[in-house]
């Protein structure tokens, strides 16, 4: 039973531009949302998270946007680069004494020079 | 500063053979997980660890057993490889959630072939 559907699989976006990649959540007690980074061969990598009490999170040019009446959010990556091609999970978790990570599907980010 | 580290890296089994995949952690950290990474499916947890000589099944714990006898060390065991264990795994650590939000650190993955 998958919790947290992630969209787009792929995405082909081109230097400089904005990539945008979305997540949809169904169970209201989730209450961390965090996005990791996978690079070809190697493990996912913390890149930025948020939780529910704001609407908005800002890491350089990384920001996750969270609505929380859509149970939906997603990660905007401003001016995008050749090196943030990679694979991007986006990811639920409640803190209920073990927080057990739900991931999403991933999508595939290649941006073209 | 190793982090997690996975070994094997690669392996090729048959349909029937058994192994043990290691991971270790330098990082002190309380909680370790295994995880399967599948195309199309993202990552689903098998088993994991919130501390010494303790495990739990997760999401996908059929045809596997775990144990974790030193902090550190957190073992991934198939018994009898079947070819629906083909995958990449990969093995995780964090603080336990005393610190929320902790993030999860993981190993570069073992990409096992069942034949």
């Amino acid at each position: 039973q998958q919790q947290v559907k992630q969209s787009p699989q792929s995405l082909i976006v081109q230097k400089g531009g904005i990539s945008i990649i979305n997540c949809a959540y169904e169970n209201t007690a989730f209450d961390y949302f965090p996005w990791y980074q996978q690079f070809p061969g190697k493990g996912p990598a913390l890149l930025i998270a948020i939780r529910p009490d704001v609407s908005e999170k800002k890491e350089g040019r990384f920001t996750i946007s969270f609505n929380k009446s859509a149970k939906q959010f997603s990660l905007h990556i401003m001016d995008s680069q050749p090196g943030d091609s990679a694979t991007y999970f986006c990811a639920a978790s409640m803190n209920t004494g073990f927080q057990k990570l739900v991931f999403g599907t991933g999508t595939r980010l290649l941006v073209s020079p | 500063n190793a982090g997690v580290t996975q070994t094997p890296k690669f392996r090729v089994l048959k349909t029937g053979q058994s192994m043990t995949l290691l991971c270790a952690q330098d990082m002190n950290h309380e909680y370790m997980y295994w995880y399967r990474q599948d195309p199309g499916m993202g990552l689903r947890l098998i088993h994991y660890s919130v501390g010494e000589g303790t495990t739990a099944k997760g999401e996908v714990p059929d045809g596997y057993n775990v144990s974790r006898l030193k902090k550190q060390n957190f073992l991934l065991g198939l018994e009898s490889a079947a070819p629906s264990q083909t995958s990449v795994y990969f093995c995780a650590s964090s603080y336990s959630t005393g610190r929320r939000g902790q993030p999860q650190h993981f190993g570069d993955g073992t990409r096992l072939s069942i034949l």
